[in-house]
């Protein structure tokens, strides 16, 4: 399967916890990235990671990536309420299309 | 969500009905997307579109027709649909249809068919 795999599926945690997701994919990649979305909405860029990168951060958000393991993780520091969404990764196959992964449910609970 | 807008935001219509849903981007981009996400499936793409034409139709059925007449406005034309069609159809656009760069949702049709 080209897809990605997060795990875990669904996280529920209390505000002001720390929340990370994972992602693993299968295939070469240039670049990852990770996308947020509320129940029934559309989905929200948050970061993009290319493949020569290790980690980067952007406000509360930390992606690291590991090409030699395929893998990618995305933390959320001091979770807030309003943090609760879906939270997908996608990578571009070798065909140039946009793979996402089957997200990961995060609960924040104030 | 101004940037790329979708109508309706949500349909419900027959098995024999024929629809259309519409998505206009005003970020003047030149790739345009149409996605469905159903219920605990990740996101399956349909069509990508750049500079107007059609580069990728990824095993769609027919009863899906999209239709691109300009680098704003992306439609999906839906007609004799089954019941397993009902989803969110998400429609997105980006800067060009290459590997760097992001994709920018609108918020989705919720339909339903009945």
């Amino acid at each position: 399967s080209q897809q990605g795999e997060e795990d875990p599926q669904a996280l529920s945690i209390q505000e002001g916890e720390n929340a990370t997701m994972n992602c693993s994919y299968k295939t070469s990649i240039n670049n990852l990235q990770w996308y947020r979305q509320n129940s029934g909405r559309g989905l929200v860029h948050l970061i993009l990671i290319r493949s020569n990168e290790r980690e980067k951060h952007s406000g509360r958000l930390r992606v690291t990536l590991d090409t030699s393991k395929k893998s990618s993780s995305l933390l959320i520091t001091a979770s807030r309420a309003a943090d609760t969404a879906s939270y997908f990764c996608a990578f571009y196959n070798q065909g140039g299309k946009l793979i996402f992964g089957q997200g990961t449910e995060l609960s924040v609970k104030p | 969500e101004t940037g790329v807008t979708q109508t309706p935001r949500h349909l419900v219509m027959g098995m024999t009905n024929k629809k259309s849903l519409k998505c206009e981007q005003h970020l003047g981009h030149n790739a345009m997307y149409w996605y469905k996400q159903s219920a605990k499936k990740p996101l399956e793409l349909m069509f990508v579109y750049s500079l107007e034409e059609r580069v990728e139709n990824n095993s769609v059925p027919s009863r899906f027709s999209p239709e691109c007449p300009n680098s704003s406005h992306l439609f999906l034309h839906l007609h004799t649909l089954q019941p397993e069609d009902s989803a969110l159809y998400l429609c997105a656009s980006s800067q060009d249809s290459s590997f760097w760069n992001e994709q920018y949702f609108g918020p989705g049709t919720r339909l339903t068919v009945t």
